[in-house]
């Protein structure tokens, strides 16, 4: 099946600091990726959408300047969180979908950021 | 109102129990999916439906598009089967999912 994963697992950084999450389709070609957010006891926020070579869509409240989104190939894309601060500890998840006619997302691990 | 509800919030089971989840949704949809999120925080899919049924080892799940609802079955559960299943739709209009505040599954030995 389709895999997903992320890079790092958990990191914990001091407030400041920025911090760089991978997240990678592995066996397919993701025309799109999604970046999630998860508060503890909540359901998955959507953060932003990306595709492939093109600027990310943010959802409404999420700053584009704190979360920067690249999508430079159809295997990887990367969230960096910057100026990190505590209330931005949280799980962050990504979702890869290979495009149509495939509707499906596949999603990674996530990674538990930890802000000191 | 959620556009996206699911019941019961909870769920405590013996092992060996048939377990279903249910998911209600208000307007008409291309796609639901059933997740499975473990007490570390990963998720994985466990189904993607737009119609009908589907089964996989014990877990089936199906979807009437007319009723909007969509359940999720476990034959036989297992402690290991103790997480929170999540179900999350997908609009015709939009490329976004939209997910359910999860049901908390704890099965017990």
């Amino acid at each position: 099946g389709a895999v997903v994963s992320q890079h790092p697992s958990r990191v914990i950084c001091k407030s400041g600091t920025s911090v760089k999450i991978e997240c990678r389709s592995l066996d397919f070609q993701a025309t799109t990726m999604f970046w999630y957010r998860q508060f503890p006891k909540q359901s998955l926020m959507l953060m932003a959408t990306s595709n492939e070579g093109s600027k990310a869509t943010y959802e409404q409240g999420v700053e584009k300047d704190k979360f920067l989104i690249n999508h430079a190939s159809l295997t990887l894309s990367t969230l960096t969180v910057t100026s990190a601060h505590p209330e931005d500890s949280s799980f962050y998840i990504c979702s890869a979908r290979p495009g149509p006619p495939d509707n499906e997302q596949f999603f990674g691990p996530g990674t538990r950021l930890t802000v000191l | 109102k959620n556009e996206v509800e699911q019941s019961p919030q909870n769920l405590t089971a013996q092992e060996g129990e048939f377990i279903t989840i249910n998911c209600s949704y208000s307007v008409g949809i291309s796609a639901l999916h059933w997740l499975q999120q473990h007490p570390g925080g990963g998720i994985v899919s466990l189904f993607m439906l737009s119609s009908g049924k589907k089964k996989h080892g014990r877990l089936i799940a199906t979807i009437n598009i007319q009723e909007k609802h969509s359940s999720l079955h476990i034959t036989a559960s297992h402690p290991r089967d103790s997480a929170v299943y999540i179900c999350a739709v997908k609009f015709p209009s939009t490329d976004k999912l939209i997910f359910g505040t999860g049901t908390r599954l704890q099965v017990f030995p």
